[in-house]
């Protein structure tokens, strides 16, 4: 199937803790972004990527850590995990300035 | 900055009824526009775009949208709605460089 898709889907754990969500697209984009939706519903972007290249890094804090190794896969690495970022991770992917189609989401609960 | 409004938070609608969700977003260059949706519990999907052309958009289950450049908005339509079109509904924008920035969501429920 050609999708976006990330894992894993629920992602409970402790604070202090590293963690890791992982992206890959099929669909020959050449752009990645990673959401965060929090408990609100609200969407607010993250991070994007295009052909590898870091293009947009909003206000974000440096504990969490895009890391992409090539144009299909944008992973999101989170460090010393807090209560506050607990809410659902989206991943997405665009070719050039057309529709960014979405992953399933990665739902993290930090306990 | 850039940014997007939806002015609907939550709207409650009986099947059959119309539905008119309000978008208005904050920019003068040249914008394309999205509405997704997202049915509970899974993940955001496009009902229809905006880029250029016709500003009366049709989209799929249905919607459609109007671009009202004078009014900054992409309001969307649906002339009847049924249950299965409760979910959340989520308007966007882009303007630079693959930016998209989205609007607050409006919670829909219709009631059967």
């Amino acid at each position: 199937d050609t999708a976006v898709s990330q894992t894993p889907k629920y992602l409970v754990t402790q604070m202090g803790n590293d963690k890791s969500i992982k992206c890959e697209q099929n669909l020959g984009h050449d752009t990645m972004y990673w959401y965060k939706q929090d408990s609100k519903k609200f969407l607010k972007i993250m991070f994007s990527y295009n052909n590898k290249e870091l293009i947009i890094n909003e206000t974000v804090p440096n504990r969490f850590s895009p890391k992409s190794p090539d144009k299909a896969h944008l992973n999101l690495h989170i460090n010393s995990l807090e209560l506050g970022d607990s809410a659902v991770y989206f991943c997405a992917s665009s070719l050039r300035e057309t529709e960014a189609f979405f992953g399933q989401g990665t739902r993290l609960t930090v306990v | 900055a850039q940014s997007v409004s939806q002015h609907n938070h939550h709207v409650i609608l009986s099947e059959a009824a119309s539905l008119e969700l309000g978008c208005n977003y904050s920019y003068g260059g040249t914008v394309n526009l999205f509405w997704y949706v997202q049915y509970p519990g899974q993940h955001l999907q496009l009902l229809l775009k905006y880029f250029s052309g016709d500003p009366l958009v049709k989209g799929i289950k249905g919607f459609e949208a109007e671009f009202i450049k004078s009014k900054f908005s992409f309001n969307l339509r649906k002339p009847s709605v049924q249950w299965s079109d409760t979910a959340e509904y989520f308007c966007a924008a882009r303007t630079g460089y693959q930016k998209v920035t989205f609007g607050t969501g409006t919670k829909l429920q219709v009631i059967p």
